[in-house]
């Protein structure tokens, strides 16, 4: 079984200053590594994923996430967020084997950009 | 191409009652996968349905169900309703073999 791991909850950040999400996950096999966005009252947006290749991934709107799997972990940066960005942050996995698709989610991080 | 489409948005129901919450997948996928989202629990499976049938499935009492037509489009049935069932209900859709799943706007479930 899989599990992930986003080590903070909140993260307060002030507009234009950079932001890192972590993301670690566990995993005994491959995975496919996902970040999905959740503005209030609203469902999930896929940002970016992860699924072979380059181990840097960028989304259109500037976020860009590193595999790394010595250390399993696939954290989510940005340079210079935006007032914009004030959301909700969920990191996923999905076994690359898996019958089916069935993504496990991290408990999800509170982004708050302030003026 | 129009997205995952879920109705209704909102729903208010009494505890002991039934509900179908529907969701109509993207153009051309047929794999559609049903996630409970709460404050206490976070996201959680529910369960996936590929080509009229169930593929997958979390760890949830019988009282919750769900099946897939043959255009993929998809209802899940909670019966019995709890207090603990009051949740935002995302439904998913991905390509046959994709892992990219791409979620609706969700329904949410209010059990008084």
């Amino acid at each position: 079984a899989q599990s992930v791991t986003q080590l903070d909850s909140q993260v307060p950040v002030f507009e234009e200053a950079p932001v890192e999400l972590r993301c670690n996950y566990s995993s005994s096999v491959s995975v496919y590594l996902f970040w999905y966005v959740q503005y209030p009252n609203q469902g999930l947006q896929l940002l970016l994923k992860y699924l072979s290749g380059s181990t840097l991934v960028k989304s259109i709107n500037g976020f860009e996430a590193e595999f790394n799997k010595s250390q399993t972990s696939f954290h989510l940066r940005k340079p210079s967020v935006h007032i914009s960005d004030t959301a909700e942050y969920f990191c996923a996995v999905r076994t690359v084997k898996a019958a089916g698709n069935k993504l496990t989610f991290g408990g999800g991080t509170r982004v708050l950009v302030k003026p | 191409k129009a997205g995952v489409t879920q109705t209704p948005r909102y729903l208010i129901k009494t505890r002991g009652q039934q509900v179908t919450l529907s969701c109509s997948p993207i153009s051309g996928h047929r794999s559609v996968s049903w996630y409970q989202q709460t404050p206490g629990q976070g996201l959680q499976f529910l369960f996936e349905y590929f080509s009229e049938t169930q593929r997958n499935k979390g760890n949830f009492p019988g009282r919750f169900s769900g099946r897939q037509f043959s255009n993929s489009r998809s209802e899940m049935n909670v019966s019995t309703l709890e207090l603990g069932d009051s949740a935002l209900y995302l439904c998913a859709s991905s390509l046959e073999g994709g892992p990219t799943q791409y979620f609706g706007p969700g329904t949410r479930l209010t059990v008084l």
